[in-house]
């Protein structure tokens, strides 16, 4: 079982609709998550962070953690083609405390 | 504010040649820094992290090596690259041990032929 597990997409969602990202994660004592965003040959650009079940909301996204379901995912609102991209999940795990990715998901906005 | 710079951008080098690739930190002090890779569509896999000055920690054994001669400057290097050595290389950055939020810098995109 991988660590950090996401679908790998393609995802499709027309413009202006909601874009749901999953991940679930298989270290239960986890603590620290993230979203990443990456464009096509760029490097990834942090864009969420949470440490406690719930939401957070930051702008168009919103972050929500479940750690009894071990579940992290990622709402994008009012999806626009700019972002159209790979999201990675990533969680700190383990007495290492260093970051585990998934492989990705990646998004395709169509106008 | 703090940025991350990574060099070359792209590189194209032939099996068995050394390499050498650079990353330097600007506007913080005592960073833990990392070194991942990122194979053609797959997830970022991590190769080396370091919390200090010539204290660096190896996630995967191969023949690669790194250091980190100075506090904001982190260095990988080989002495024989491999074709499977191909890929994205990307230094990142942390300050806080107890939230450990990573920023990378742009990247080196090495090909090995």
């Amino acid at each position: 079982q991988k660590e950090v597990e996401q679908n790998s997409g393609p995802l499709s969602v027309p413009e202006g609709a909601i874009a749901s990202l999953n991940c679930t994660y298989s270290d239960r004592g986890s603590q620290s998550f993230f979203w990443y965003r990456q464009y096509s040959g760029k490097s990834p650009e942090l864009i969420m962070s949470i440490y406690s079940n719930g939401d957070k909301e930051d702008g168009r996204f919103t972050a929500q953690l479940n750690k009894a379901s071990q579940y992290v995912s990622l709402l994008i609102r009012d999806s626009q083609p700019s972002d159209s991209a790979t999201y990675l999940c990533a969680v700190i795990s383990g007495s290492a405390r260093q970051l585990t990715f998934g492989s990705g998901t990646q998004l395709t906005v169509l106008p | 504010s703090q940025t991350i710079h990574q060099w070359p951008a792209t590189l194209v080098q032939p099996v068995g040649s050394p390499l050498s690739l650079e990353c330097t930190v600007e506007g913080t002090s005592n960073p833990n820094l990392y070194w991942y890779r990122q194979a053609a569509g797959r997830g970022l896999q991590l190769l080396f992290y370091s919390i200090g000055i010539d204290q660096i920690s190896s996630e995967v054994p191969q023949n690669l090596s790194a250091s980190r001669p100075q506090d904001r400057q982190f260095i990988l290097s080989s002495k024989k690259l491999l074709l499977s050595d191909s890929g994205f290389y990307l230094c990142a950055w942390s300050l806080s041990v107890s939230t450990n939020e990573q920023f990378f810098g742009p990247g080196t995109r090495l090909t090995v032929l």
